[in-house]
């Protein structure tokens, strides 16, 4: 079993749309909990943290589950611009990546 | 401007040929390390470093090896490169992550692309 799991998708949504990504992750020890995004063959850069209560950051809402072992990443009134891969990363000693889930925003 | 910067970007060579490449950073991070990206694997750590002369295996070190003898360096090297070490490189840096506290925010270089023939 992989440590950090990702549906691959590709999730293809119109603008406007909601859209929500789940993370799943083996290590119940594990610490922090991120979100990052990656343009196609461009590298990650951080879009937000996982805080066990929740955090929201415009139209982005991070969500943690600690029983049950997962993450979420909700995309509201989404855009062109939020084309990417998303990359859900988790860190106990070091940090661990999901493999990424592939969003495409159509217009 | 704070930036993590890596050469070449793109590289074609053939096996056996050695090769660096080279990662630097500007932010007086602590911690570099470097990935590999394949399709359907996400991102895999090769080696990281907490500080000068202190390096480590991650998940996949076989046939690489690494450097830190300045703060801002940290290149990888291929002593003698392999086609299944065609891939997707990126070098990434860090605060140094606090004991029992959350990691810091990486920031990856713009990526090398590199085939072996």
């Amino acid at each position: 079993r992989k440590e950090v799991e990702q549906d691959p998708g590709p999730f293809n949504v119109p603008e406007g749309a909601t859209v929500a990504f789940n993370c799943t992750y083996s290590n119940s020890a594990s610490q922090s909990f991120f979100w990052y995004r990656q343009d196609c063959r461009k590298e990650p850069k951080l879009l937000m943290s996982v805080y066990s209560s929740g955090n929201e950051d415009g139209r982005f809402t991070a969500q943690l589950n600690r029983a049950s072992q997962y993450i979420s990443l909700l995309i509201r009134d989404s855009k062109l611009s939020d084309s990417a891969t998303y990359l859900c990363v988790v860190t106990f000693n070091d940090m661990r990546f999901g493999a990424g889930t592939r969003l495409t925003v159509k217009p | 401007e704070a930036q993590v910067t890596q050469n070449p970007r793109y590289l074609i060579t053939v096996t056996g040929k050695k090769l660096t490449v080279t990662c630097s950073q500007n932010m007086n991070h602590e911690y570099m390390s470097w990935y590999r990206q394949d399709p359907g694997l996400g991102l895999r750590q090769i080696y990281y470093s907490m500080n000068v002369e202190v390096t480590d295996k991650g998940d996949v070190p076989e046939g690489y090896k690494v450097s830190r003898k300045e703060k801002r360096n940290f290149p990888l090297i291929l002593e003698s490169p392999s086609p299944n070490q065609t891939s997707l490189y990126f070098c990434a840096s860090s605060f140094y992550p606090l004991a029992g506290r959350s990691y810091n925010e990486q920031f990856f270089g713009p990526g090398t692309r590199l085939t072996v023939l």
